[in-house]
């Protein structure tokens, strides 16, 4: 089944305490992406990339970092998670072009 | 600065009559539109797109409306079913050879009242 898989689903943890929500497709796209989710705000995108090794900023990086070492997977890192980055996560993939894409069940994340 | 814009973010309508949700947007450069569909618990999926060289675009219950000049574009669902009960998206990118952005609205919550 084709598919965009996110882990861990939930995750509560603390200021401060570094973590990874990974993210992995099987649909071998060449782009994915990373968003949050946030009341009145809609989604926004936190990086992207276009292919292997090749990542970009997307509307809101601050305090986030991602790598792109393999296609199929692309991890989102929170090197010192704060308050503010509590939200709902989504990783999406599209085969070429970011216009039709697919999208992860989201991680939801409580930073205390 | 808020590019696309939903303005209402909810709407009940009543099963078998038609919901029209409505998306605005501001910049000029957009020339390809899509609509998501989130349920609860999953991510957004792809429910219908609209190229600026068109102003309509049908797939079975589901037409996208587009008008350019308004810089409004409009999701119609005839006939509502429950199972359209959902938060929808508009999303809206410049074609950029592979690279395009995804803009995305805050969002309108559907209920379909049986």
């Amino acid at each position: 089944e084709a598919q965009v898989t996110q882990n861990p689903r939930y995750l509560i943890t603390v200021t401060g305490k570094k973590l990874t929500v990974t993210c992995s497709q099987n649909m071998n796209h060449e782009y994915m992406s990373w968003y949050r989710q946030d009341p009145g705000l809609g989604l926004r995108q936190i990086y992207y990339s276009m292919n292997v090794e090749v990542t970009d900023k997307g509307d809101v990086p601050e305090g986030y970092k991602v790598s792109r070492k393999e296609k199929r997977n692309f991890p989102l890192i929170l090197e010192s998670p704060s308050p503010n980055q509590t939200s709902l996560y989504f990783c999406a993939s599209a085969l070429q072009g970011a216009n039709i894409q697919y999208f992860g069940a989201g991680t939801r994340l409580s930073v205390l | 600065d808020q590019q696309v814009k939903q303005n209402s973010p909810s709407l009940s309508v009543q099963e078998g009559r038609i919901s029209i949700l409505n998306c605005d947007y501001t910049n000029s450069m957009f020339d390809y539109f899509l609509w998501y569909k989130k349920y609860p618990a999953e991510g957004p999926t792809f429910l219908i797109s609209i190229s600026s060289i068109k102003d309509k675009n049908e797939d079975g219950r589901f037409t996208v409306f587009l008008n350019k000049s308004a810089k409004h574009l409009s999701l119609h669902i005839v006939p509502s079913q429950p199972g359209d009960s959902a938060v929808y998206f508009c999303a809206a990118s410049v074609s950029n050879f592979g690279n395009e952005k995804l803009t995305f609205g805050t969002g309108t919550r559907l209920t379909i009242i049986p």
